[in-house]
């Protein structure tokens, strides 16, 4: 069965600075899928950016990126140029082919100004 | 730009009654889903849905839980006698054959007094 294990269960960066969320995973499977999903206080699932497991160069979204380790299952997402309304809590998630997501137990991420 | 709509956004309901929640997923999407977050807590898979017939359900959802698309076009969640602990944001997602993201819906806040 796949895991999701997010470690960090909140994160406190400077506006306009760098962080890295971290991510693991553990999946038996070769064809998967990887998430990153933001949810703001609203609640509302806002996918942030997803890393196809085939692919060896790593996804990227504007200030958001992501370090898809595939030997060490490792997914981190970077966050450059922090701003403010990048506080929420955010959810590493992964899925098999044609399966379930499954979500990690989340980061909360809170930007000071 | 397609989404899935969830209504209502939130309910309120007394113990013992049943709740139908309610989800339009994206047309000419095949697969649906159900995720439940209790507060504070991970997004935790419920049911998967496909081809009028339920392909994978979590342990979760045990026999006060059922799913249902009626029309072709919505997707509903029942509860037949809620319970405090079924308080929790759920969410509804749909997905088409070739793409595998899945596009969630803003939830319904189902609050058990």
């Amino acid at each position: 069965a796949q895991t999701v294990t997010q470690s960090q269960p909140e994160m406190s960066v400077q506006e306009a600075e760098t962080v890295t969320l971290s991510c693991t995973y553990d999946t038996s499977e070769s064809d998967y899928y990887l998430f990153w999903y933001k949810q703001p206080p609203s609640r509302q699932m806002i996918l942030v950016i997803r890393q196809e497991a085939y692919k060896q160069q790593n996804a990227t979204e504007n200030r958001f990126s992501v370090n898809f380790q595939k030997a060490a299952k490792s997914f981190s997402l970077k966050i450059s140029d922090s701003q403010l309304g990048d506080a929420a809590m955010y959810f590493c998630a992964a899925q098999n082919r044609d399966d379930k997501i499954i979500f990690g137990k989340g980061t909360r991420l809170h930007i000071l100004p | 730009e397609p989404e899935v709509t969830q209504t209502p956004s939130h309910q309120v309901t007394q113990m013992g009654q049943e709740v139908i929640l309610r989800c339009v997923p994206i047309s000419n999407h095949l697969y649906f889903y159900w995720y439940r977050q209790i507060l504070g807590q991970k997004v935790e898979f419920l049911v998967s849905f496909y081809n009028n017939e339920i392909s994978e359900k979590s342990e979760i959802f045990d026999d006060q839980f059922s799913v249902e698309r009626p029309d072709g076009s919505n997707f509903t969640l029942k509860i037949r006698s809620t319970k405090l602990e079924d308080s929790a944001m759920y969410f509804c997602a749909s997905r088409d054959r070739r793409n595998t993201e899945a596009f969630f819906g803003q939830g319904t806040r189902l609050t058990v007094v």
